[in-house]
């Protein structure tokens, strides 16, 4: 089966730019999250999906951060403005609803300057 | 949330050496998983283990739900599984990473 695809791999901005990734999920996997990871940490969970319903969003920043799945498959995550301390990998995961565990996408590292 | 936390955070082996790594949740979870982050970042799940033991080739895991502890083992190590490991625990609909143990594996 097809991996959880992700694109761009790389993205250098400018703070306060804004910037936009994109998620497509393992086909018939309903639930879908955007992690943030920082240099040497664990990822942080910033929004879950069940279909195109959001679950959980209570660790992104919705000053700046938003995130949408509005067709229940693919999802992009948006910054606007973006901060230095936003410099991170993005990742997004997907799995089934009785999960068996994530499956994650390879990321995108974002350098804001 | 839960806490989770890992231990060591840093550890260096020669290749052939064996390997424990612990995940210790401050609270319980329905699930518990294991993944090996590469050099170039990518997540590989490695093991969903919500108790028990399970193995695949040399690596092997096993949850003790019951004390809140997930150990994972890595046998006559070799170079490639240098990266970072990580555990999740998934309480509630929500998981919690751990910060991880960096491995090097020197040849």
């Amino acid at each position: 089966e097809a991996g959880v695809a992700q694109s761009p791999r790389y993205k250098i901005i400018e703070k306060r730019q804004s910037v936009a990734f994109w998620c497509n999920p393992i086909s018939g996997h309903a639930t879908l999250y955007w992690y943030q990871q920082i240099l040497g940490q664990g990822p942080k969970l910033l929004i879950q999906f069940q279909n195109n319903g959001v679950v959980d969003d209570s660790q992104l920043p919705k000053d700046r951060f938003s995130a949408e799945r509005l067709k229940g498959v693919d999802s992009t995550l948006k910054i606007q403005p973006a901060k230095l301390e936003d410099s991170a990998v993005y990742l997004c995961a997907s799995s089934l609803p009785s999960s068996n565990g994530y499956t994650f996408g390879s990321g995108t590292r974002l350098t804001v300057v | 949330g839960i806490q989770v936390e890992q231990s060591p955070p840093d550890l260096i082996l020669q290749e052939g050496a064996n390997s424990t790594l612990r995940c210790n949740f401050s609270d319980s979870v329905n699930n518990l998983q294991w993944f090996h982050q590469n050099p170039w970042g990518q997540l590989i799940n490695l093991f969903y283990i919500p108790s028990g033991t399970k193995q695949n080739g040399r690596l092997s895991a096993t949850t003790v739900a019951t004390e809140r502890y997930s150990l994972l083992y890595i046998s006559s190590s070799q170079t490639t599984d240098s990266g970072v490991y990580f555990c999740a625990g998934h309480n509630a609909g929500k998981s919690t990473f751990g910060d991880g143990t960096t491995l090097t594996v020197k040849p």
